[in-house]
């Protein structure tokens, strides 16, 4: 099946700095979706993005489909940014099944 | 309200129990999905429903009995578990499974444990 691989596993960031999340798949992707799993567990839509690029406040995407990647970018990271960033995707061949990465561990010292 | 809303957030059975988790959908999707959340793991896609027709059982054990009695309600009914199963469970919709809109929302999730 596809491999979803997420970089870097966990991460540590000062209030205020800037980061980069990455995930790279294995094969032509339908869609892909960003999500921030927060400590209770939810699960929140951040990008719908099969391709493009996209912003949401401090919060931008990029999905290059044709070298299968995507990137999150989190600009000025608060103390409400902690949590887990999923990549999901879904395979061309295979509509409506997404498969997820292993997530980025975010932490935000204040 | 949320869209996708799941009961109970949190239970604890023992393995000869039966309980059910219900999800529901106020999005007006056409499919809706189980995952099972494993610590330090990934998220896995258990079962799909497009149009209440299940469409997907990802190698699930029996246990595991799901039901989609219309396009806004989703169960999955748990019988004679094992601790492994421990999890969080989590449901989610879509729009159009068939290649369109598969944008998909997730529910809180109900966090099971088996003791």
């Amino acid at each position: 099946g596809i491999q979803v691989e997420q970089s870097p596993p966990d991460l540590i960031l000062q209030e205020g700095a800037n980061s980069t999340l990455r995930c790279n798949f294995s094969d032509s992707v339908n869609n892909l979706q960003w999500f921030h799993q927060n400590p209770w567990g939810q699960l929140i839509n951040l990008f719908y993005i099969p391709s493009g690029t996209k912003q949401n406040g401090r919060l931008s995407a990029t999905t290059v489909a044709t070298e299968r990647y995507s990137l999150l970018y989190i600009s000025s990271s608060q103390t409400t940014d902690p949590g887990v960033y999923f990549c999901a995707v879904e395979l061309n061949t295979n509509a409506g099944k997404s498969t997820f990465g292993d997530g980025t561990t975010l932490t935000v010292k204040p | 309200e949320t869209g996708v809303t799941q009961t109970p957030r949190h239970l604890v059975m023992g393995m000869t129990n039966k309980k059910s988790l219900k999800c529901e959908q106020h999005l007006g999707h056409n499919a809706m999905y189980w995952y099972k959340q494993s610590a330090k793991k990934p998220l896995e896609l258990m079962f799909v429903y497009n149009f209440k027709e299940q469409t997907e059982n990802n190698s699930v054990p029996s246990r595991f009995s799901p039901e989609c009695p219309n396009s806004s309600h989703l169960f999955l009914h748990l019988h004679t578990l094992q601790p492994e199963d421990s999890a969080l469970y989590l449901c989610a919709s879509s729009q159009d499974p068939g290649g369109g809109n598969t944008e998909a929302f997730f529910g809180q999730g109900t966090r099971l444990t088996v003791v």
